[in-house]
C-alpha cells in the first residue's frame, strides 16, 4: 500500500531534550516536506526537500533541522525543543509536478502530535 | 506561489451541493489550482486540481473563472462525511519555488443533517 509513515504518532517530552520525528514513504517520491499545524494558523511549511541531499527552508524553519540521506526518509529533528514547538506535525511527499502522468498531488502522513513541557 | 483567500466557514445541508469559493487574484499564468481537505486532524487528502478548464472527478468538480482569479470547488451531493476543512492552494510547475507551499487556514465545511 502506498503510504507516508510517521513515527511517533504521539509524544510528550520536556524542554531541551532532543527528539527526532521520522518520516518514510514507499512511493519513490523525490519531493518531501514537513508541516506543522496549530489552531487558527492552518498548515505551515517547515522544511522541504527536492531530492536526496537537497533541502530548503519553508515558512517556519526556526528550531528545526532536517536531513535527506535516503530518498524514502526525511526525518525532522528538534535539537532543543521548546514549548512553542508543541504542535501537530505532518510529513508529505510527491513526485515532481511535471512527471507525467503525475497529478502533482501531495500524499500526507497521519500526523505526529508533539507536546513539549 | 500566489496566496489564496477562502471564507473561514460554511454550512451545507446533507444531500445538497456544497460550493466552496477560493480567491486567487494574483495567480500567475502557469500556476495550477489545487484543492485538499482535512477531516478532523488526519493528514490532508488531495481532491482535484486544474489550470484553466473546469475539471471533474469522482470526488468533486472544479470551476475556474475565465480570468483565473477565482475558483469554486463543488461537492455535488454533500454527505456528513464531507465535513472537513478544505484548502485551496495555487502551485507553479516544477521549480524550487513551486514546492514552498503554505496551505493557510482553509474553509471549515459543516454538513448538516
Amino acid at each position: 500500500e502506498a503510504q507516508v509513515t510517521q513515527n511517533p504518532r504521539y509524544l510528550i517530552t520536556v524542554t531541551g531534550k532532543k527528539l527526532t520525528v521520522t518520516c518514510s514513504q514507499n512511493m519513490n517520491h523525490e519531493y518531501m516536506s514537513w508541516y506543522r499545524q496549530d489552531p487558527g494558523l492552518g498548515l505551515r511549511q517547515i522544511y522541504y526537500s527536492m531530492n536526496v541531499e537537497v533541502t530548503d527552508k519553508g515558512d517556519v524553519p526556526e528550531g528545526y533541522k532536517v536531513s535527506r540521506k535516503e530518498k524514502r526518509n526525511f526525518p525532522l529533528i528538534l535539537e532543543s525543543p521548546s514549548p512553542n514547538q508543541t504542535s501537530l506535525y505532518f510529513c508529505a511527499s510527491s513526485f515532481y509536478r511535471d512527471r507525467r502522468p503525475n497529478t502533482g498531488e501531495l500524499f500526507f502522513g497521519e500526523g505526529s502530535r508533539l507536546t513539549v513541557l | 506561489d500566489a496566496k489564496t483567500t477562502q471564507p473561514p466557514s460554511m454550512d451545507c445541508a446533507e444531500g445538497r451541493a456544497a460550493n466552496l469559493p477560493c480567491n486567487h487574484s494574483t495567480i500567475s499564468g502557469n500556476e495550477y489550482v489545487y484543492w485538499y481537505r482535512q477531516i478532523h486532524s488526519q493528514g490532508p487528502q488531495y481532491i482535484i486540481h486544474g489550470l484553466k478548464n473546469n475539471e471533474t472527478n469522482e470526488m468533486a468538480s472544479l470551476i475556474i473563472t475565465e480570468d483565473r482569479k477565482s475558483s469554486t470547488l463543488i461537492l455535488p451531493h454533500a454527505t456528513l462525511r464531507d465535513t472537513a476543512v478544505y484548502y485551496c492552494i495555487v502551485r507553479a510547475p516544477s521549480g524550487a519555488g513551486s514546492y514552498q507551499l503554505t496551505f493557510g487556514k482553509g474553509t471549515k465545511l459543516s454538513v448538516i443533517p
